[in-house]
């Protein structure tokens, strides 16, 4: 079957323009992360999506980063006036349930802000 | 979080078996350790997991010391296309509530194969 899709892959903008990424999780996992990997760092978790409760926003770094999850499905990361320090691959998971032992990763969408 | 120390690099010839280490001395009693891979431009890939025994399955091996204060990832034939960063995470089996089911990433193993 399908894995996570995301898009676009990557994604060129200018310092203070908007952008948005979109996220398609597994079929039926109900739970959805966003990780975002700078340049030779490790993966910093986001946010996080279950079912229909409320979003763990604790790892997004500013006002400007917002997301959400229409349909228990799809999701997409917004950031706002967006700054040169926003570039970074961002990397959407999936897992069967919150409790899943196993996250899969989509492919990532290259930021790069200039 | 439970902290993990891995070695940055480490290089393996084609066709040896290779043993990544992993410390994690101040892992609690429910602490389940968790093995990611990321292969060069791609996210990141389940490996394995284990809480207290050793467990195999078809890509790898987890052997997990009797204090669990360390573990090793064992490949047992590396292959080119195990080249990747390899990361040792812990995850926490009791949950607090939203927010404790993400993935920590640390810097990970950076694992080179020879030919």
């Amino acid at each position: 079957g399908a894995g996570v899709s995301q898009s676009p892959s990557n994604k060129v903008t200018e310092k203070g323009k908007d952008v948005e990424l979109r996220c398609d999780p597994i079929s039926g996992h109900t739970a959805l992360y966003w990780y975002r990997q700078s340049l030779g760092q490790g993966l910093e978790f986001l946010i996080y999506f279950q079912g229909n409760s409320a979003p763990d926003k604790s790892g997004l770094p500013s006002d400007r980063f917002s997301a959400e999850r229409t349909g228990g499905s799809v999701s997409t990361l917004t950031i706002q006036r967006t700054q040169q320090e926003d570039s970074a691959v961002y990397l959407c998971a999936s897992s069967l349930e919150a409790r899943g032992n196993e996250q899969f990763f989509g492919p990532g969408t290259r930021l790069t802000v200039l | 979080d439970a902290k993990t120390t891995q070695p940055n690099s480490m290089e393996s010839n084609e066709e040896e078996p290779v043993h990544l280490p992993c410390n994690h001395s101040t892992i609690s009693g429910t602490d389940y350790i968790h093995w990611y891979r990321q292969l060069p431009s791609q996210g990141p890939e389940y490996v394995i997991h284990g809480l207290t025994s050793n467990v195999n399955n078809r890509m790898a091996s987890l052997a997990i010391a009797e204090d669990r204060k360390s573990s090793t990832l064992i490949l047992h034939r590396a292959t080119l296309r195990d080249a990747a960063v390899y990361y040792c995470i812990l995850r926490g089996g009791t949950y607090s509530g939203a927010g404790s089911y993400q993935l920590t990433f640390g810097k990970g193993t950076k694992l080179s194969v020879i030919p």
